[in-house]
């Protein structure tokens, strides 16, 4: 059974940072692109980045570009988000998804973790 | 970037009924478009992919259909499990983009 379980977010001050983990188990991770999608308080979903299989391509929503920075780790079957620079405009549960490369669609999902950016 | 325009807001609708919720793309995504369910403090689940094919487990009351820029779904006989929110999705080009969402709520 595919399982994905973020970890990592919690609260933090504007300007801080934060590293997101996503624990995949149930396949085989490297053969599989992986993204985060976010979803601020009430609001609807947004792509933030997309990385390949192998971990050589990534993409990112221009929102993030130069902040963020993806990553995963294929022997420790884990997924990583670097968050730098926050804004209280990331405020929002992040997920990771697996889906096609390299704009989805995701047909697994984690519960998601909460980063709240504040003072 | 491709916008995502969903309709209606919110269908009120009673179980048993024919749901029919529409997505509208800026410019066409071909065929490249996907339908998600998300219940209130869940994560998202798709539910179709590629405009018009069922993901796995997900019942045939949920259908699919269009492409270029206007697309459906049709959810055939509400059951109370389908009473949540949808969203399309894009994946033709960077960035992929989301529609706002269509809430199905209990008339």
């Amino acid at each position: 059974e595919v399982q994905l379980v973020e970890s990592g977010g919690g609260l933090i001050q504007p300007g801080g940072s934060l590293r997101l983990s996503c624990a995949a188990t149930g396949f085989t991770f490297s053969s599989y692109a992986m993204s985060w999608v976010r979803q601020a308080p009430g609001r609807g979903l947004e792509w933030v980045s997309a990385i390949s299989g192998p971990g050589l391509t990534t993409f990112y929503a221009d929102s993030v570009k130069g902040r963020f920075t993806i990553s995963r780790d294929n022997p420790k079957n884990t997924l990583y988000l670097q968050l730098n620079s926050l804004r209280a405009e990331d405020t929002a549960l992040y997920f990771c998804a697996r889906g096609r490369f390299p704009y989805g669609d995701y047909g697994y999902w984690g519960q998601g973790t909460l980063v709240t950016v504040s003072s | 970037e491709i916008v995502l325009t969903q309709s209606p807001g919110t269908l009120s609708l009673s179980p048993g009924e024919r749901a029919t919720l529409s997505c509208r793309a800026s410019q066409s995504v071909s065929n490249f478009l996907a339908w998600y369910q998300q219940k209130s403090g869940q994560a998202p689940r798709l539910l179709i992919y590629d405009a018009s094919n069922r993901a796995t487990g997900i019942p045939a009351r949920f259908s699919g259909s269009g492409s270029g820029t206007d697309f459906t779904l049709t959810i055939s006989s509400l059951e109370p499990e389908d009473f949540a929110v949808y969203y399309c999705q894009q994946r033709v080009n960077w960035p992929p983009t989301f529609g706002p969402g269509t809430k199905v709520d209990i008339k």
